[in-house]
């Protein structure tokens, strides 16, 4: 099975910085990469899909990009709504295993 | 507006079965793909199940295999996860979520709110 590493676990930051999280996949996804965010008792919604494309209605402050097996998630000016846990997905064969995470949190 | 709502959640014993439920609106849900996806109290998301828009592709993951039945009703926009064998390592609240990945490479488009399922004596 494919596994997914996230880094960091935990990040401070502050509002107006950038921001960037790595996830590693343990073999090649090609692009078939997602990214969602989950706020406190609420259901995730995707950000990003197929590694960089942006869902509708998700601010162009969040981008992504990669390919084979390392991807990062960028939030270009952190917004007070942007604290959050995020989450990558890969969706490349017979499984869609996520990442554990990363909580980003306010400095 | 594309609505996902899950039911059959509740408190089982380790080994009991329970039967989930989404009942989904606002979209032809025979042509999409659906998944169970759960998370543990505190933990990060784990999916479960995936299934085709007929029906005739399922996934588990390997913590479910065997134990976990997904299934569908188009005729009734419903989709279903059968549990049995049930351990404590199972509870989590249960999420439902729609897929659009043959068509727009998207996975997980709208998910429900969840159904808790708590497994313990």
């Amino acid at each position: 099975d494919i596994q997914m590493t996230q880094s960091p676990s935990t990040l401070s930051a502050s509002v107006g910085d950038r921001v960037t999280i790595t996830c590693r996949a343990s073999q090649s996804i090609n692009t078939w990469l997602a990214w969602y965010q989950q706020k406190p008792g609420k259901a995730p919604k995707v950000l990003i899909y197929k590694a960089s494309s942006l869902q509708s209605g998700v601010p162009s402050r969040f981008s992504g990009s990669g390919s084979g097996t390392e991807f990062t998630l960028t939030i270009s000016s952190l917004q007070p709504d942007d604290f959050a846990t995020y989450y990558c997905q890969q969706y490349n064969l017979y499984s869609f295993a996520f990442g554990q995470g990363t909580k980003l949190e306010i400095k | 507006e594309v609505q996902l709502v899950e039911s059959g959640g509740g408190l089982v014993q380790p080994g009991g079965s329970l039967r989930l439920s989404c009942a989904a609106s606002g979209f032809t849900f025979s042509s999409y793909e659906m998944n169970w996806v759960r998370q543990a109290p505190g933990k990060g998301l784990e999916w479960v199940s995936y299934i085709s828009s007929s029906g005739s592709t399922i996934y588990y993951a390997d913590s479910v295999k065997g134990r976990f039945t997904i299934s569908r009703d188009n005729a009734k926009n419903s989709l279903y996860l059968q549990m049995s064998s049930l351990r404590a390592e199972d509870t989590a609240l249960y999420y439902c979520a729609k897929g659009d990945i043959a068509a727009a490479g998207i996975p997980f488009d709208y998910w429900g709110q969840g159904t808790l399922v708590t497994v313990s004596s």
